[in-house]
Formats: C-alpha cells, structure tokens, sequence
C-alpha cells in the first residue's frame, strides 16, 4: 500500500542531544513536509522541499535541520538548539508545485519527549 | 497573508443530532480549503476538499462542508454525529496563486459526540 512511514513513533531524547525523525514516502510525490503540533496551537511549518536537494525554512525552522537527498525521504534533525522540543511531529507529502490542488497526506506522527 | 480561524475549542454534540464545526479563512486571492480530522496519537487524516464549482461539498464518513465565499467560511456539516466522530478536526486553506503547496492549519476543534 502506499503511504508515509514515520519512525519511530515515540522517542526519548535528554536535553543536548541531537535526534533524527525518519520520513519515508512511497507515493511518488515531488513535494515533502514537516509540521510540528503543540496542543492548542494547531500544526506549524518547520520545513518543507518541493523537489531533491532543496528545501526552505516555514515558520519555525530555528533549531532543526533536513536534508532531501531522495524523493523518497525527508528526515528531519532536532538539534540542541531547539528550545522547546517536545512536541508531535508529522509529516506530509503531495504533489508538485503545480500539479493537483495541493492536498497533503500525512504520517502517522513522532512523538518527541525531552528528559 | 494566509490564515484560518477555527472560532471553537470544542464542540459537544448528542448522538443523532447534525453537528457543525466552523471554520473561517483569509487569502489574498483565491483558496483551497480543507477539512482533516485527527485521533488520538494519529496522523491527519483528509476528509475533503473545495477547489472551485459546487459551493456544498462532500467527503468521506458522511461529512460535507459548505464554501461561503462572501462570509469567508468554509463550515464541516454532518447530518446525524456517531460517537465514533469523536476526534479533533483542522480546517486549512492554500491560495491558488502561491507557488507553494504548503497548507496553513486552524488551531483545531475538539469533537465530542455524547451517547
């Protein structure tokens, strides 16, 4: 079946630590994201790439890093400059820019806790 | 600039009763909307989407929502809830005229749906 994998599904990190969220996509789409979810405050951007070996900051990139080196895969870093890590992470996937009308189908999240 | 406003923290509804889940929304030119839904622990799943023609549209599990392009809205209908509807609900918009295919996301709604 095709989806979006996300592992691990839970993690423990302790403050300085830098962690790794996985992201794999078998849909063929062009187009990746990362959001973060805080209660109350619905998703936030952080990154996004429209296309392999690029990608651009959303809203609240500071402290995190990605890379796009496959179509199939958007891992996303949170370093030990991220203040406040611990939140739920999702991410998503869709067509190109240009190319359907822009709806996303997300993972099954990553829930980051910091000790 | 792109927005949405889900007006509602939390929505109860009785079994068998229609239920509404408001959402308002702010672009520049003309926009994508859409519905997601969320359970527990889950990633986001879509419902439906307006792109243009038929002001009333309609999705999976019975849901519909309505564009009111004069009052900005973009309201989730059901005629009779289950409680298995219980979940948390995000509407979210895209302007057709940016590049980007990323979606601006509601803070979200809490349903609850009592026996």
């Amino acid at each position: 079946d095709g989806g979006i994998t996300q592992s691990p599904k839970y993690l423990f990190r302790k403050e300085g630590q830098n962690v790794t969220l996985s992201c794999e996509q078998n849909l063929n789409h062009d187009a990746m994201y990362w959001y973060r979810q805080d209660p109350g405050q619905g998703l936030r951007l952080i990154y996004y790439s429209q296309i392999v070996n690029d990608f651009q900051k959303g809203d609240i990139a500071e402290g995190y890093s990605v890379s796009r080196e496959k179509k199939e895969s958007f891992p996303l870093t949170v370093t030990s400059a991220q203040k406040n890590p611990t939140a739920f992470y999702l991410c998503a996937s869709s067509l190109g820019t240009g190319s359907g009308t822009g709806e996303l189908f997300f993972g099954e999240g990553s829930r980051l806790t910091v000790l | 600039a792109q927005s949405v406003a889900q007006p509602e923290d939390q929505v109860n509804v009785a079994e068998g009763n229609p239920l509404t889940v408001k959402c308002t929304y702010s672009v520049s030119g003309n926009p994508y909307l859409f519905w997601y839904v969320q359970y527990p622990n889950r990633g986001l799943q879509f419902l439906l989407k307006y792109i243009t023609g038929d002001n009333l549209v309609k999705g999976s599990y019975g849901f519909e929502a309505e564009f009111n392009k004069s009052q900005t809205s973009f309201h989730l209908k059901k005629p009779s809830a289950l409680v298995s509807d219980s979940a948390l609900y995000f509407c979210a918009v895209r302007d057709k005229q940016t590049g980007a295919n990323n979606l601006f996301f509601g803070t979200g709604t809490r349903l609850t749906v009592i026996p």
